[in-house]
């Protein structure tokens, strides 16, 4: 595998379900980020892990969880969800200290809540 | 917040044509960055500016980062179908967080 992966692709889930995303980055990065991608709308900065650290909580949500068990790997963690949360969830990893701003993105997950 | 205004939403154009798009904002950035996503995809990072006034070219691609650091232009020379997606500009004050642009939807016309 090869820069960032993201698993599942597409997802569908009722309000009452709990499940997790899963990114993975093999480009030896160690800060990671989510993202949240509407239609129409930018995106939107949700979390930054900067050395399996949380640096960055955008107001998020709890039904948001995320979790970073070490720098290669980033979970987001879904519980109750709305039908509003529906969208592209993208992941994105770069190198702190090095050209940190060039991100690199993830496919990312289509998650619809019913 | 910081927002970036990017323009226009939409091109419709003929293959073959240039193509421009921009990104202003209020704010003053020290790095801009331009993403092109393509259908069930990614953003793909194209080109970065770090520098006010830094006209930077990867192949038929051309960015400037405006002199004020407020502004940011991309210009696709000669399209092509596979230029067509989403186009993004994104710029930077601080550490690790990018702000966007609302995206530049680019059809090409065979």
């Amino acid at each position: 595998e090869t820069g960032v992966t993201q698993t599942p692709r597409h997802l569908v889930m009722g309000m009452t379900n709990k499940k997790s995303l899963k990114c993975e980055q093999h480009l030896g990065h160690n800060a990671m980020y989510w993202y949240k991608q509407s239609a129409k709308k930018p995106l939107e900065l949700m979390f930054v892990y900067s050395l399996e650290e949380r640096v960055e909580n955008n107001s998020v949500p709890s039904r948001f969880s995320p979790e970073c068990p070490n720098s290669s790997h980033l979970f987001l963690h879904l519980h109750t969800l709305q039908p509003e949360d529906s969208a592209l969830y993208l992941c994105a990893s770069s190198q702190v200290g090095g050209r940190e701003n060039e991100q690199f993105f993830g496919p990312g997950t289509r998650l619809t809540v019913l | 917040g910081q927002q970036l205004n990017q323009s226009p939403q939409s091109m419709f154009i003929q293959e073959g044509e240039d193509v421009s798009m921009n990104c202003t904002s209020s704010s003053i950035f020290n790095t801009w960055l331009w993403y092109k996503q393509d259908p069930g995809e990614g953003p793909v990072l194209l080109i970065a500016l770090y520098k006010a006034g830094e006209l930077t070219s990867n192949g038929r691609l051309t960015a400037q980062f405006g002199i004020t650091r407020k502004d940011s232009f991309l210009n696709i020379s000669a399209s092509i179908p596979s230029d067509v997606g989403i186009y993004f500009c994104a710029a930077i004050q601080g550490a690790q967080k990018l702000v966007f642009g609302q995206g530049t939807r680019l059809t090409i016309n065979p």
